[in-house]
């Protein structure tokens, strides 16, 4: 069991909006910053999102994140085949003195 | 351009050592943090432990505390994690990750390498 929480699938449409969520406690997401992470299928994880909404040079802008108290949020909007993907939360945590990561969300389009 | 490459994993019994070992380029190796991170089959992440530019500051999982030591040679270049007292659960593959920061607890993490799979099984 993660001490992140995410839903473990999310699915969308081409060209919809799909949001993806993670929930953490007052120990790691309520004070600390929020990364995302891209795992397409066999390869290994991308960074995708740092300090809860800040894109990476080459993430398109199709993708955005937000942070409020102890839950953030991945959004992709105008969703592609191509976004098929793993995605992880994660963000330090004071009380275990490491970096923890959400369970992950496996986003399938439809 | 970044590369990372793992090396060292393979199969071994449980309570036995393995030795990864990381090969970098690409980058100025001494200006930046190192970690690993595991994943196990058809599981999620797990940060594993990072070291700072200067081996100066370390830090592990509670998972792996006292079992696994992580380590680093600026001047070839090169990340290693010694993995002692092995056990089934540790079976993952082992990515080597480069911080964006010089200190090991800013743990954002970018690029990753292509992992090494470590089986532990008798």
């Amino acid at each position: 069991q993660s001490v992140l929480t995410q839903p473990p699938s999310a699915s969308g449409t081409p060209g919809q909006r799909v949001t993806m969520s993670c929930s953490g406690s007052s120990s790691n997401i309520g004070s600390n910053t929020v990364n995302w992470y891209q795992q397409l299928p066999g390869t290994a994880p991308k960074l995708l999102i740092f300090s809860n909404s800040l894109r990476p040079s080459g993430v398109p802008d199709r993708f955005s994140g937000s942070k409020s108290g102890t839950s953030a949020s991945l959004a992709i909007s105008g969703l592609q085949s191509d976004d098929e993907a793993d995605y992880y939360c994660a963000a330090w945590d004071g009380s275990l003195n490491g970096l923890i990561f959400g369970g992950g969300t496996k986003l399938l389009v439809l | 351009e970044v590369q990372l490459v793992e090396s060292g994993g393979g199969l071994v019994q449980p309570g036995r050592s393995l030795r990864l070992s990381c090969a970098a380029s690409g980058f100025t190796f001494d200006d930046y943090a190192m970690h690993w991170v595991r994943q196990a089959p058809g599981k999620g992440l797990e940060w594993v432990s990072g070291i700072s530019w200067n081996s100066g500051a370390i830090g592990y999982a509670d998972s792996v505390k006292g079992r696994f030591t992580i380590s680093r040679d600026n001047s070839k270049k090169s990340l290693f994690l010694q993995m002692d007292s092995l056990r089934a659960d540790d079976t993952a593959l082992y990515y080597c990750v480069k911080d964006i920061s010089s200190s090991w607890y800013v743990t954002l993490f970018d690029p990753w390498g292509q992992g090494t799979l470590v089986t532990v099984s008798s």
